[in-house]
Formats: structure tokens, C-alpha cells, sequence
């Protein structure tokens, strides 16, 4: 009865490959994130979904899409991957509204090769 | 823009002993604060909210949080610790009608015996 789970939890490819990453909630929120953090555990927002639709979109590259085909799914495609992508992606969701507490997932580690 | 520091990267305390963490933030609006706790290869856990009302708030194993609009403080505090809280603590900022949070640079904790 995981609440916020991502797959895979350990990623290892090379460069110029192609990744996805998924997220689901099954706590019924209505909002999803994606979040990177760095080597040095710097947390910065990339992403954020409300029932579906794109409302935060940070300065992030454009070989990274998000794709959400339901409210309980946030998956994150990265195209051209590069080294500098290495990093711990989180995934996280909330109510929205009033309850703004972020719920987070157990992250995703990506190493480029 | 929002902005969190959190000036201490890394504390060292004896198990038993009180702890404080420091987190100033930096918002125009009226904030809403938050601690979140990350173990050494887990997502981020939450351990306490501020959004209004009392300024003093618990939180789980045994935390709490003070907020002083005065000093833009939000200081954690936990009077015992113990070896589990070892891990990484992050302040986090965010304001009403925004769903982004901006997160601190983290403290690492480490507990002595």
C-alpha cells in the first residue's frame, strides 16, 4: 500500500540513450511533481501536474517531457541523455488547495555513463 | 522570489542530546514551512507543517517547530535525539495559491554515541 511509488529505483545507461521514468499515487491527490536532486542534495522542482494538466514547468531542457495519462501518473521521458542528468529524481504528489503538505516518492537514481 | 537557507550543512550530536536546526526563509506573502527528513537512500519523509494559528507545532518522532515571523525563522527542535534521526533535513517554503515549494540546501545530522 505504497503511496507515492516510482520504477526503476536504479538507472544506469549511456549517453544519447532514451529513458522514462514512471510515478503513481494512490493516495487520490490531484497534483504530481517531479523534482531532481543534485550530488550536492540540492532539491529543485522541474515539473507539476493538476489532474493532468501542465501548471509548473521550470526551466528544464526540452529533452525532458512529462506525461501524465491520469492523475495518478506523472512519468518523466528523458530524450538524449546526457551526464549531466545524473541525479536522484523524486517524484511527489499532494491534494492541492488548502493542503499543500508534498508527499514523495522514494526517488529514482540515474547514472549516465 | 522565495528563497530558504539553511546556514548549517552539516551538525554533530551526542545521543541524548537537544538539537536545533536552523531555517530562515525569505517570502514577501504569508508563508507556509515545512520539514522534511531524507534517510540515506529514501525519499523525503514530512515531519511537521506551519500554515497558520499556533507557532509552535508538533511533529512526528518527537519534533517541533517554531515560527518567527520576526527573525523569518522556522527552527526545528527535538529535545532527545536519537541514533535513527542521523539523515538529512530540509526546510521548505512555500506560500498560499502557489504550489511550488522552494526546499533549503539541507543539514546533515550526524548522532554520536
Amino acid at each position: 500500500d505504497t503511496a507515492v511509488s516510482q520504477t526503476p529505483k536504479y538507472l544506469v545507461t549511456q549517453m544519447g540513450n532514451d529513458k522514462s521514468i514512471k510515478c503513481e499515487q494512490n493516495l487520490g491527490h490531484d497534483t504530481m511533481y517531479w523534482y531532481k536532486q543534485d550530488s550536492k542534495k540540492f532539491l529543485k522542482i522541474m515539473f507539476s501536474y493538476n489532474n493532468k494538466e501542465l501548471i509548473i514547468n521550470e526551466t528544464v531542457p526540452n529533452r525532458f517531457s512529462p506525461k501524465s495519462p491520469d492523475k495518478a501518473h506523472l512519468n518523466l521521458h528523458i530524450n538524449s541523455l546526457e551526464l549531466g542528468d545524473s541525479a536522484v529524481y523524486f517524484c511527489a504528489s499532494s491534494q492541492g488547495g488548502t493542503s499543500y503538505e508534498q508527499y514523495f516518492g522514494p526517488g529514482t537514481r540515474l547514472t549516465v555513463t | 522570489a522565495q528563497s530558504v537557507t539553511q546556514p548549517d550543512i552539516h551538525i554533530t550530536v551526542s545521543e541524548g542530546a537537544s538539537l536545533e536546526l536552523r531555517c530562515n526563509y525569505s517570502y514577501g506573502a504569508t508563508p507556509y514551512l515545512f520539514w522534511y527528513v531524507q534517510s540515506p537512500g529514501q525519499g523525503l519523509q514530512l515531519l511537521l507543517k506551519y500554515f497558520s494559528g499556533d507557532t509552535l507545532v508538533q511533529g512526528i518522532k518527537g519534533f517541533e517547530a517554531e515560527f518567527k515571523r520576526s527573525q523569518s525563522s522556522f527552527n526545528l527542535r527535538k529535545p532527545s535525539v536519537h541514533w535513527s534521526d542521523a539523515a538529512e533535513y530540509f526546510c521548505a517554503v512555500g506560500s498560499f495559491g502557489n504550489e511550488k515549494l522552494t526546499f533549503g540546501t539541507g543539514t546533515r545530522l550526524t548522532i554520536i554515541p
